[in-house]
């Protein structure tokens, strides 16, 4: 079974620009959440997506933004970019009704803005 | 809320050799999940272990346990026979069991970097 795929791997951004990232989650996962990671703040939860419907979300600007599909794909937009946007993000896909839910992660998407 | 501690940023150990990494956790909750995720250098994050609350026992895997301590809100990992592929950085998660299981939000640690010396 193919794992969690995570598209674009790299990308570069300048401020002041938006941008979007896509996840498409482990083939019957219906749950998706996304992660920055930053060297100074770690790892910090955004969102959680399950059948379309953003279920948790972290604390973070309205800039950021996400939406599930049909499908369990899901996106994450970032507008009006700033400098300390720049992150690996990350996501991750879930079986739901199990005991630990566990978490799959992506390779991520490694935003840099200039 | 709930925070995750991991006091040492960096650890290192030679290969074959036993080593434990910490993690402290602050909750007024008494059913939650705990984790430990591997992400090598450039490379995916992957759960290495995970631990009921509720559950005395400690979790184990192959040459990965963990001693959890629930009213001391501590959560420690051990590695046994270290090999060169454990390198890694080490993060230790909470995850809450409110909400039914809908609950999803994963609270990470700063994370440890371990490197294993040949």
């Amino acid at each position: 079974k193919a794992g969690v795929t995570q598209t674009p791997r790299y990308l570069i951004k300048t401020r002041g620009q938006q941008v979007t990232l896509s996840c498409s989650p482990i083939s019957g996962h219906r749950s998706v959440s996304w992660y920055q990671q930053t060297p100074g703040q770690g790892l910090q939860f955004l969102f959680e997506y399950f059948s379309e419907t953003q279920r948790n979300k972290g604390n973070f600007p309205g800039r950021f933004s996400g939406r599930q599909f049909s499908n369990s794909r899901s996106e994450m937009n970032v507008s009006t970019l700033e400098l300390g946007d720049s992150a690996l993000y990350l996501c991750a896909s879930s079986l739901t009704g199990t005991v630990f839910n566990e978490q799959f992660f992506g390779p991520g998407t490694r935003l840099t803005v200039l | 809320a709930q925070t995750v501690t991991q006091s040492q940023p960096e650890m290192s150990v030679q290969e074959a050799e036993t080593v434990t990494l910490s993690c402290t956790y602050d909750t007024s909750e008494s059913d939650y999940y705990l984790f430990w995720y591997k992400q090598p250098p450039s490379r995916q994050m992957i759960l290495v272990i995970r631990q009921e609350a509720y559950k005395q026992q400690n979790a184990t895997e192959n040459r990965f346990s963990v001693n959890f301590q629930k009213a001391a809100k501590s959560f420690s990992l051990k590695i046994s026979d270290s090999q060169l592929g454990d390198a890694a950085m080490y993060f230790c998660a909470y995850r809450s069991a409110l909400g039914g299981g809908s609950n999803y939000k994963l609270t990470f640690g700063k994370g440890t970097l371990l490197t294993v010396n040949p």
